[in-house]
């Protein structure tokens, strides 16, 4: 089992919709989680920080199942200027471990 | 305007040389990495440095090299010894001397072997 998974899409979904990425990972001592944005051919850019109460930031809102191990990410009202690739971060302390990254297109 | 800057920005090699990338930050942070992305893959750690004069190996170490003799700078050398060096190589850096604090990234910089 890969220490964090995420489903690559593509997430094709229409402009003003709701869409929801999911992050399993594997050790349960991890620390951390991050959720990072990456354009075509560009840097990771981070996106939100996850916090243990769960955190919003405009139409993104971000939360942590420890029991379950894994993070989500809901992006509603989605924007043409979603488009992109969304990686997720998880830390167990000694480590920094990135998702493979899940491929969101927006169609007008 | 405080950020990380990598150069160059585009880089060919022909095999069997060495090539050194640059990565220098002005954000006044203590931790630095070294990561490698694959098309259509995640980043993989090659190196990461949590304080001057001190760095530790990553996932896929084997073939690259640094060196962290200032707080801004941490450049990598690809060697000849890495089988496979084209791929996207990203520069990133931390707040604190923790590594699983969030990292800022540079722009990159994308290695072709002829």
């Amino acid at each position: 089992r890969k220490e964090v998974e995420q489903d690559p899409g593509p997430f094709n979904v229409p402009e003003g919709a709701t869409v929801a990425f999911n992050c399993t990972y594997s050790n349960s001592a991890s620390q951390s989680f991050f959720w990072y944005r990456q354009d075509c051919r560009k840097e990771p850019k981070l996106l939100m920080s996850v916090y243990s109460s769960g955190n919003e930031d405009g139409r993104f809102t971000a939360q942590l199942n420890r029991a379950s191990q894994y993070i989500s990410l809901l992006i509603r009202d989605s924007k043409l200027s979603d488009s992109a690739t969304y990686l997720c971060v998880v830390n167990p302390r000694t480590k920094i471990i990135f998702g493979s990254g899940t491929r969101l297109s927006i169609r007008p | 305007d405080g950020g990380i800057t990598q150069s160059p920005k585009y880089l060919f090699r022909k095999e069997g040389q060495n090539v050194t990338l640059s990565c220098e930050q002005n954000l006044n942070h203590d931790a630095m990495y070294w990561y490698r992305q694959d098309p259509g893959q995640g980043l993989r750690l090659i190196y990461y440095s949590q304080i001057v004069n001190d760095f530790q190996k990553g996932d896929i170490a084997e073939g690259y090299s640094v060196s962290r003799e200032k707080k801004e700078s941490f450049p990598l050398t690809v060697t000849s010894a890495q089988k496979n060096p084209t791929a996207f190589y990203l520069c990133a850096s931390s707040i604190g001397r923790v590594i699983y604090n969030e990292q800022f990234f540079g722009p990159g910089t994308r290695l072709t072997v002829l």
